[in-house]
């Protein structure tokens, strides 16, 4: 079946414009995740959701990042007046998460940001 | 705060050689364990999940093992192969606040025809 998908594959973006990411889930998981990874470091959370509500916002790296998710599906990244040291790949991953926390991560191929 | 460290970051083996990948963590207090790879450009394939009451996955020529009492985990590549040449990340999921992972920076093989 269709696994984790992102959009746009590629973003390259002006220092202090908006930018949106997408991420479709793989059908019926019901945990979303967003994480970063930068040149040279490790993958690092963003946020998770569960349904449409966001219990962890702690990754998120200032208040100009937020997320949402609708319909318990389709979730955006959004980062206002982006700065270079936003430039990463970001990569969203969706699980068929219960209460207990073990579930595998499915993650999809990411989208490079490029802040110039 | 769960941190996740690889070792070594690099690695270079001849076709054919066993390995080992090394991964510890300093919280017990895990879910699971999950072994990843990474192609270059591409997002994560995940290979094993161990949950914290198992001792061991196998699927093919990979073996992952748990103690996470020494917060220590392992993974064993049989018979290497040149399309086994990527980076490979572990991830613990902890058992309190979010259910996100925490990864470490992750081993980079490259398997030497």
């Amino acid at each position: 079946g269709a696994g984790v998908s992102q959009s746009p594959s590629n973003k390259v973006t002006e220092k202090g414009k908006d930018v949106e990411l997408r991420c479709d889930p793989i059908s019926g998981h019901t945990a979303l995740y967003w994480y970063r990874q930068s040149l040279g470091q490790g993958l690092e959370f963003l946020i998770y959701f569960q349904g449409n509500s966001a219990p962890d916002k702690s990754g998120l790296p200032s208040d100009r990042f937020s997320a949402e998710r609708t319909g318990g599906s389709v979730s955006t990244l959004t980062i206002q007046r982006t700065q270079q040291e936003d430039s990463a790949v970001y990569l969203c991953a969706s699980s068929l998460e219960g209460t207990s926390g073990g579930a595998t991560q499915y993650f999809g191929p990411g989208t490079r940001l490029t802040v110039l | 705060k769960q941190e996740v460290t690889q070792i070594p970051a690099a690695l270079s083996v001849p076709e054919g050689e066993n390995l080992v990948l090394n991964c510890s963590f300093t919280d017990s207090a895990i879910y699971n364990l999950q072994w990843f790879r990474q192609d270059p450009g591409k997002g994560l394939t995940s290979l094993l999940l161990i949950q914290s009451s198992q001792r061991e996955q196998t699927s093919g020529r990979l073996n992952a093992s748990l103690d996470k009492s020494s917060g220590r985990s392992t993974l064993y590549i049989a018979a290497s192969q040149p399309g086994d040449s990527a980076t490979y990340l572990c991830a613990v999921r902890v058992q309190t606040g979010a259910n996100n992972l925490f990864f470490g920076t992750g081993t980079r093989l490259t398997v030497i025809p």
